[in-house]
Formats: C-alpha cells, structure tokens, sequence
C-alpha cells in the first residue's frame, strides 16, 4: 500500500525566507508521481508541482522547487522567497501506475504561516 | 476553461436525510474523482470515473453512498441516509488522462463542497 507522511503539522517562515517542507512516502511501486497541492482557507486544492520518479532532475515552478531523493523516498518541497500569500495548508500526495485510476494519496498536510 | 465546478458550496442537513452532490469537470477531460476531507485531514480517494464508467470504487464508499456520471460529463455523488459521520468537505477533480505516466495525470480540483449534517 501507499502511504505519505508529512511529519510538520506546523511550519512558520519569515516574509522572503526560504521554507522546506517535507513529505516521505513509502511504495513498492517502480513507477509513481508525486504532487505537491496548496489548500487555502477557501478549500480549493490548487497543484503546484510534480516530480515522476523516473525523471532525473528535481522539478522546478517558478518559486517553488522539489528535492526529490529517490532512495531515501522523500520529496519534500522548497518554496523560496515566501510571500504573505503562501500561508495555507500544503499536501504532499502520490499516484502509482499500479492502479489504473491514478488516485491520489495524500498526506496529513503541514500548515505554513509566513509571518510579515 | 472555466475550471471544475461544484454544487452547492455548502449543504446542511439533518441525519437521515439524502444530499446530493453535482461536480463539472473541465470540459475534455475524460476522468473524474471524487475525494472526501475530513477535518485535519488530507483528501481521500473515493471513487473514480473514466467517462461514464464507474471504475473504482474505495472502501470508504459505503452503500449509502451512490456516484453517476452519465454520458462521461458531470459527475453526482447521493449520499443516502446521511449520518453524523459523513459531515466533510466533498472534493470533485478532473485530469485529462493524456499520456501513459502518471505525471500526466496531474488532477484540478473543484472548490469543493461543505457538509453538515446535524
């Protein structure tokens, strides 16, 4: 079974601080994906990121980038210059080709406050 | 594109009661999911569809539980019965199953709807 453990229920960062986030997740699976999503308050989900697990450079989106090692299985996410508006809930989540449905499993989430 | 849309936003509803869900995926895009959050929790997955075929389905999806989508457009999710318990956020995503990696998957999110059942 897949599982993802985010371990830091709460994160505070300062305004143009760098902040990482982590996640580990746990697959027997050989090919996978891994997202990273932003949930305001508002409830939306929004994506953010993707890492494949055969893809040999770490992802990159503009201030956000994944540090993705393979055989510790963690992907944890970098957001650099955090802005007041980075404050919200973040999830860490995986799909497997496994299951022909590519469900996402998700982790517990963290939530980042960027203090002014 | 105006993205996935769900409605309502919000239901309230005594125990006992039936709800029902409606979800707009983004147009084109053949699969749907349905995921349910509990407080403090992250999304998880409920039941998933590839245009109008209902192929998975969780465990967390009892039998009061019932998702459509007819003609692979928009998608409901009935919940009969409703107790306590299925007081959650209702989160409907679409993706356009383009590609065989799973990264090409990547899943949009509807802004979800609120229950409360009393």
């Amino acid at each position: 079974a897949q599982k993802i453990t985010q371990t830091q229920p709460g994160m505070f960062v300062q305004e143009k601080e760098a902040v990482t986030l982590d996640c580990t997740y746990d697959t027997s699976d050989q090919s996978y994906g891994l997202f990273w999503y932003k949930q305001p308050s508002s409830g939306e989900m929004i994506f953010l990121i993707y890492q494949g697990s055969y893809d040999e450079q770490n992802a990159t989106e503009g201030r956000y980038s994944l540090n993705f090692q393979k055989a510790r299985k963690s992907a944890n996410l970098v957001i650099s210059a955090s802005q007041l508006g980075d404050s919200a809930m973040y999830f860490c989540a995986m799909s497997f080709s496994g299951a022909g449905s590519y469900q996402l499993t998700f982790g517990k989430g963290t939530k980042l406050s960027v203090i002014p | 594109d105006t993205g996935v849309s769900q409605d309502p936003r919000h239901k309230i509803t005594k125990r006992g009661q039936n709800v029902t869900f409606r979800c707009d995926p983004i147009s084109e895009h053949n699969r749907l999911y349905w995921y349910r959050q509990t407080l403090g929790q992250g999304p998880e997955f409920l039941t998933y569809f590839q245009n109008e075929a209902q192929l998975e389905k969780s465990r967390l999806l009892s039998d009061r539980f019932s998702a459509e989508r007819p003609k692979g457009s928009f998608s409901t999710l009935e919940i009969q019965r409703t107790e306590q318990g299925d007081s959650a956020m209702y989160l409907c995503a679409s993706s356009s199953g383009q590609g065989a990696r799973s990264g090409d998957n990547e899943q949009f999110f509807g802004p979800g709807t609120r229950l409360t059942v009393l």
